[in-house]
């Protein structure tokens, strides 16, 4: 499954399928990016990073794509399970004196057994 | 792996009464933030510390909100008075590094302002 994360859409994937969660950026001067999972109630908790001088980064059952022409961001999440069901947010670094990471609104990804 | 601890988990407070959220970052973690996340959207800085200096306040709302670090290490969130707009989890993040590094975060303070 994929889906654009910009209004909180809700990603739905069977178990063990792979899923892709989908990111557009803003300011095509970031040079950081970085992933994280929320699940209900909980913080944000990292899942993985990446900086603008690579195109992919990977981790375990994870993989970020950076596509800088763009401007977007994926996550690939490999033979997803049910504890990967939370909330996943993506967030650039921007440029300039006042360095601070601006967060997108977030996809919902439910994963069916 | 150390953790961000953060307290109380929960508060529940009337309009116009004080409230104040504790953090405690990960030790030998120079950068502390706290941030307000409405449900349903992401994080939004509200102050940035460097050790006890404040590196970004932009969004703090400097008429109710106050934050300090006075030491370098804890710190504390203080709204006063509250007001029903502010209820929302607020979380607080530590790092090594300035921004550019991974951002690790407490559990969070629910507030509910009735």
């Amino acid at each position: 499954g994929e889906s654009v994360g910009l209004h909180l859409p809700t990603l739905s994937v069977q178990e063990g399928d792979n899923s892709i969660i989908n990111c557009a950026y803003s300011n095509s001067a970031s040079d950081y990016f970085i992933w994280y999972k929320q699940e209900s109630g909980k913080g944000p908790q990292f899942i993985i990073d990446i900086r603008s001088n690579m195109d992919k980064r990977q981790g375990q059952r994870v993989t970020v794509l950076l596509n800088k022409t763009v401007k977007h961001l994926s996550l690939q999440i490999a033979a997803t399970q049910p504890g990967d069901s939370a909330v996943y947010f993506c967030a650039e670094l921007n440029a300039g004196n006042n360095r601070k990471l601006i967060w997108g609104l977030g996809t919902s990804l439910a994963v069916n057994p | 792996e150390a953790e961000v601890a953060q307290s109380p988990r929960y508060k529940i407070t009337e309009k116009s009464q004080a409230v104040a959220f504790w953090c405690d970052p990960i030790s030998g973690h120079a950068t502390l933030y706290w941030y307000r996340q409405i449900l349903g959207q992401g994080p939004e800085l509200l102050v940035q510390f460097q050790d006890e200096s404040v590196v970004d306040d932009s969004q703090l709302p400097k008429d109710r909100f106050s934050a300090e670090r006075l030491k370098g290490v804890d710190s504390t969130l203080k709204i006063q008075p509250a007001e029903l707009g502010d209820s929302a989890m607020y979380l607080c993040a530590s790092s090594f590094q300035s921004p550019g590094t991974r951002e690790y975060f407490g559990p969070g303070t629910r507030l509910l302002v009735l």
